[in-house]
């Protein structure tokens, strides 16, 4: 079943502006990661952040996470055209042995030059 | 990291007929995974697969129409089997980056069936 949902499902910003995405999960997680696909290819891996760490930077992009609240924000600064893709959430539920990853909805991101 | 070819890049296919993707990674890898994404969703694992054994396979896909084979540890094979409308989506192969539960993915296959 799916784990996180992203919010908004699409953003449409200028160049320049910060992009943020939100994901929300239902269980408790190992890991939370966040992925970039761009025009329908594979995804990329972005950034990965455990469940004992509440922020994380991997250059523009900075991801915070909530276990309380069972969320995490995903904040792009500076953004490029570039940076158009959909972003998805993905969780590593928190169980023994090498669970499947289990994604989200996807952010539809769209930077305007 | 790994780095995944996968084959064919998208396909229209004929409803009925079956189509089978290739996943070759360069290096060794114990499981490679099979997630599907249909046209403006997220992704969906279909089946783990698993060199010298059968792939587990998720609730609501059966063998039969998704067989997999795994020959070796760095090749696999999804059919998609007797075609519908309803199977057109983004067919996507991974494998889980050395020491961490990270994927990174193939390019992905667009079968679009008529």
């Amino acid at each position: 079943s799916q784990q996180g949902e992203e919010d908004p499902q699409a953003l449409s910003i200028q160049e320049g502006e910060n992009a943020t995405m939100n994901c929300s999960y239902k269980t408790s997680i190992n890991n939370l990661q966040w992925y970039r696909q761009n025009s329908g290819r594979g995804l990329v891996h972005l950034i990965l952040i455990r469940s004992n760490e509440r922020e994380k930077h991997s250059g523009r992009l900075r991801v915070t996470l909530d276990t309380s609240k069972k969320s995490s924000s995903l904040l792009i600064t500076a953004s490029r055209a570039a940076d158009t893709a959909s972003y998805f959430c993905a969780t590593v539920p928190f169980t023994s042995g090498n669970t499947p990853l289990v994604f989200g909805k996807g952010t539809r991101l769209s930077v305007i030059a | 990291s790994a780095v995944i070819s996968q084959k064919p890049s998208r396909d229209i296919c004929q409803r009925g007929t079956s189509l089978t993707i290739q996943c070759q990674v360069d290096s060794q890898v114990t499981m490679m995974f099979w997630y599907r994404q249909q046209p403006g969703q997220s992704l969906t694992l279909i089946a783990t697969a698993n060199q010298g054994s059968e792939a587990t396979y998720e609730s609501g896909f059966v063998i039969d129409k998704f067989p997999i084979s795994r020959p070796n540890l760095t090749f696999s094979t999804l059919t998609v089997s007797n075609m519908s409308p309803e199977d057109s989506s983004i067919y996507l192969c991974s494998v889980r980056q050395t020491g961490a539960n990270v994927l990174t993915f193939g390019a992905g296959s667009r079968l679009t069936v008529l």
